[in-house]
């Protein structure tokens, strides 16, 4: 069974607070993203990246940064966590583009 | 740019009524691929459907089936004879060609009541 992994469902950090997203993949897929969910504007493209150590800026990448060291992982880094960033964050992986992407189960981070 | 609108935000229904979620889209590009995903409460998004451009015939799965319009330009979804198991939040995508990032509608939140 294909899987998305992403480390914590939910997650409460300080402003100012250096916060890392952790999601892993199985299924040997080149391309991976982070999305950002709130209500009443569906999800929205931070980051993705189509190659290890590869990243293109998505819609709204301000405040955010990537890694992707391995194929498998691919980490969200919020330099300095704000209030506005408290929110549902969602990582995908696909083979190639317009492709299904699949889905991790989501991490809810809280910013106080 | 591409945009994708849902123009609905909540439906509710009672169980064995059936439920179409519009789903309209704006692209400049002539070969595009539209697709709609369900977000149950657990969380994860499930993929339902991948339609390019050049594809217009309907397509029905199960209880589910999709109305693809390029005249208005429309990929509208119907749930025939709902079941509580619906409940989710449904959301419509686009991508170009060629193009990794999806598009992402507000997505349509669907009750079942039983």
């Amino acid at each position: 069974d294909v899987k998305v992994t992403q480390s914590s469902r939910y997650l409460v950090k300080r402003t100012g607070e250096k916060v890392f997203l952790e999601c892993v993949q199985d299924m040997d897929h080149e391309n991976m993203f982070w999305y950002r969910q709130d209500p009443g504007l569906g999800l929205r493209l931070i980051y993705f990246s189509y190659d290890v150590k590869m990243k293109e800026k998505g819609d709204i990448p301000e405040g955010y940064s990537v890694s992707r060291e391995k194929k498998e992982r691919f980490s969200l880094i919020l330099e300095s966590a704000s209030t506005n960033q408290t929110s549902m964050y969602l990582c995908a992986s696909s083979l190639k583009p317009n492709t299904e992407a699949f889905f991790g189960q989501g991490t809810r981070l809280t910013v106080v | 740019a591409q945009k994708v609108t849902q123009a609905q935000t909540e439906i509710s229904v009672v169980e064995k009524e059936d439920v179409t979620l519009d789903c309209v889209y704006e692209t400049r590009d002539t070969t595009y691929y539209l697709f709609w995903y369900k977000q149950p409460p657990s969380g994860e998004l499930v993929f339902l459907i991948r339609r390019n451009s050049f594809d217009e015939q309907n397509e029905i799965s199960g209880r589910y089936s999709w109305n693809f319009q390029k005249s208005t330009s429309s990929f509208n979804f119907t749930i025939t004879a709902s079941q509580v198991v619906d409940s989710a939040v449904y959301f419509c995508a686009l991508s170009i060609l060629n193009d990794y990032k999806l598009s992402f509608g507000a997505g349509t939140t669907v009750t079942v009541r039983a």
